[in-house]
């Protein structure tokens, strides 16, 4: 089976700084899908970014990007210029790409503060 | 935009009492999911479901079933509620592509008392 792990609990950055999240899967799959969801405070959870396995490009959405490193099964999360609406929990998952039921497996996830 | 809507925020039950959760999506989607958030647990798949009237379980099913009688729809159901139940509940909806994104509700917040 499947896991994730986040093993940071909680980050903290200050406005305009760069932070990292980390995030490492476990699979003996070669074909599968990353992504990184991020709920902010009593609001709905939202794809921020998402990688396919067999891509070898990182992908990026604006000010998010991701490193990608399938042989150490490694995805983490890098937000640059970092904003208070970035305050959220963020969670990894990953899908496999063998099952057509979309079944996510989410890791514990990591509450991302943000300082003025 | 597509909407996935819950039926409440917040709700109180006590132990024992038949609970519904009901979820609704407006984007035609295929796929449905309930999921448990725990502090320290993350996401948990309770169940889901790939087309009406059709159901698989999830990671953690014991306690819940769930029903599905039109597409939008997708209810989960404690049939006893028990005080370890508490937990914010989580429903999903996407299209039957692989490679779409799941869109989440903005999740129901029960209390078994």
């Amino acid at each position: 089976a499947q896991t994730v792990t986040q093993s940071q609990p909680e980050m903290s950055v200050q406005e305009a700084e760069t932070v990292t999240l980390s995030c490492t899967y476990d699979t003996s799959e070669s074909d599968y899908y990353l992504f990184w969801y991020k709920q902010p405070p009593s609001r709905q959870m939202i794809l921020v970014i998402r990688q396919e396995a067999y891509k070898q490009q990182n992908a990026t959405e604006n000010r998010f990007s991701v490193n990608f490193q399938k042989a150490a099964k490694s995805f983490s999360l890098k937000i640059s210029d970092s904003q208070l609406g970035d305050a959220a929990m963020y969670f990894c998952a990953y899908r496999s790409r063998n099952t057509g039921f979309q079944k996510l497996v989410f890791g514990t996830g990591t509450r991302l503060l943000v300082s003025p | 935009d597509v909407k996935v809507t819950q039926s409440s925020r917040y709700l109180v039950k006590r132990t024992g009492e038949k609970v519904f959760l009901e979820c609704v999506q407006d984007m035609d989607h295929e796929n449905m999911f309930w999921y448990r958030q725990d502090p320290g647990l993350g996401l948990r798949l309770i169940y889901f479901s790939y087309d009406v009237k059709m159901k698989e379980k999830g990671d953690i099913p014991e306690g819940y079933s769930v029903s599905r009688e039109k597409k939008e729809r997708f209810s989960l159901i404690l049939e006893s509620a028990s005080t370890n139940q508490t937990s914010m509940y989580l429903c999903a909806s996407s299209s039957g592509q692989y490679t779409d994104t799941q869109y989440f509700g903005p999740g129901t917040r029960l209390t078994v008392l």
